[in-house]
């Protein structure tokens, strides 16, 4: 597609549910990042994937958090056992090569832990 | 610890005045900063970048000015139009060893509004 591509764009659940949120990076992008806003800070990132390599999972918070990447493509970033905590929008990015250069965001996802 | 720091939320200026954003990092590790611009319900978008090896980029209406003795940029807007008014972010990324370059880290953003 023409941008990178996330869904749901809000998502509403209750404490304790399982969460799947899903981007679609831009066609050809071999890397793929996760980020996330929580309410009055700034962006910070969660996961890396670069072609076939190990992710990079330093910033997931807990192991309640994961990640993959199929195909070298889509990408799911599960959270397991939502928390209130856990609200916040969840920003996917890619770039035609790894580096810090030539992000493409997408609109993100909203989510909201009630 | 914030890293990456804008101390400003928000600020407010006149259509075709100066609008200039602040940044202040603390990690002298950061050798590439660049700036965000983000509208409600979109994504960050790019908007400029410099190296440490420069103290200024200019890109139109866009200048980044870096101060690497004060750990210190700041974003000039001349002139300002309304359609600039969004949230800016700053952001930095560390020279990484074993290429974990593409870490940005953010600061919490700075809200301007340009009023007509």
């Amino acid at each position: 597609g023409a941008g990178v591509s996330q869904s749901p764009s809000n998502k509403v659940t209750e404490k304790g549910k399982d969460v799947e949120l899903r981007c679609d990076p831009i066609s050809g992008h071999t890397a793929l990042y996760w980020y996330r806003q929580s309410l009055g800070q700034g962006l910070e990132f969660l996961i890396y994937f670069q072609g076939n390599s190990a992710p990079d999972k330093s910033g997931l918070p807990s192991d309640r958090f994961s990640a993959e990447r199929t195909g070298g493509s889509v990408s799911t970033l599960t959270i397991q056992r939502t928390q209130q905590e856990d609200s916040a929008v969840y920003l996917c990015a890619s770039s035609l090569v790894s580096g810090r250069y030539g992000y493409t965001f997408g609109s993100g996802t909203r989510l909201t832990v009630v | 610890d914030q890293q990456v720091k804008q101390n400003s939320p928000s600020l407010s200026v006149q259509e075709g005045r100066i609008s200039i954003l602040n940044c202040d990092y603390t990690n002298s590790m950061f050798d590439y900063f660049l700036w965000y611009k983000k509208y409600p319900a979109e994504g960050p978008t790019f908007l400029i970048s410099i190296s440490s090896i420069k103290d200024k980029n200019e890109d139109g209406r866009f200048t980044v000015f870096l101060n690497k003795s004060a750990k210190h940029l700041s974003l000039h807007i001349v002139p300002s139009q309304p359609g600039d008014s969004a949230v800016y972010f700053c952001a930095a990324s560390e020279r990484g060893s074993g290429g974990s370059n593409y870490k940005l880290t953010f600061g919490k953003g700075t809200l301007l509004t340009v009023n007509p």
